[in-house]
């Protein structure tokens, strides 16, 4: 098994609140990454870091934030909570190169936004 | 457009039984082509990884073979187990960037009946 943890596993919360989605890994692994996932389809990229201090945009727009002080921490920010933020967000990460190196996932933050 | 392409969207077996799952990508240049597992509430478990050079690659029970020509890619499930039953993801990566892009397929969803 992967050592990756997300926290919360789950949370329901109010519009207009202010999120932080925990990412922590023991792997000592440089290459962190979010996905944000829909019932019945693919997951989307939307953050990720090659080390620390480093953080990028994914694919898919998200108002969310991230920061990587440590390497093992990567945490996930919204800083107004909408309805539109509800999904399923994985944590994930891999070793240095991701040439034949699998990603480890997390098993995930469900969030419900009323 | 690089895409991955997955079928069928669902699939129901008996226990004991074998199934093939089937995935068609588009993504160019091809670097590699992964399997994952995710059971439900879980995050995805890496199955197997294929390189452009392998044809064939076993991981107990699950068996993934991969035609880079065709662009076509099998998972083989060998006497299907009740613990069998997740959704199976292909991801494909290209070599475009030093990130190592992966695309998503959006799974298909595997039921082991008793």
């Amino acid at each position: 098994e992967a050592d990756i943890y997300q926290t919360p596993r789950y949370l329901v919360i109010g519009t207009g609140k202010k999120i932080t989605l925990e990412c922590s890994q023991t792997m000592g692994h440089d290459k962190m990454y979010w996905y944000q996932q829909d019932p019945g389809m693919e997951l989307h990229l939307i953050h990720y870091s090659y080390g620390v201090n480093s953080t990028e945009k994914g694919d898919l727009s998200s108002e969310s934030t991230v920061s990587r002080i440590r390497t093992e921490h990567f945490p996930l920010t919204l800083e107004s909570a909408r309805p539109s933020h509800t999904s399923q967000y994985l944590c994930a990460s891999s070793k240095d190169s991701t040439e034949g190196q699998p990603q480890h996932f997390g098993d995930g933050t469900r969030l419900s936004i009323l | 457009k690089n895409q991955v392409e997955q079928s069928p969207q669902s699939l129901i077996i008996l226990e004991g039984k074998n199934c093939t799952l089937q995935c068609n990508y588009t993504v160019s240049p091809f670097s590699n082509l992964r399997w994952y597992k995710q059971d439900t509430g879980r995050g995805p478990v890496s199955l197997t990884i294929m390189t452009f050079s392998e044809n064939t690659k076993s991981n107990g029970r699950y068996t993934a073979t991969l035609d880079a020509d065709t662009k076509q890619s099998s998972l083989h499930i060998t006497a299907s187990q009740l613990s069998d039953s997740a959704s199976y993801i292909c991801v494909v990566s290209d070599r475009g960037s030093t990130l190592g892009r992966l695309y998503f397929g959006r799974g298909t969803q595997l039921t082991v009946w008793p």
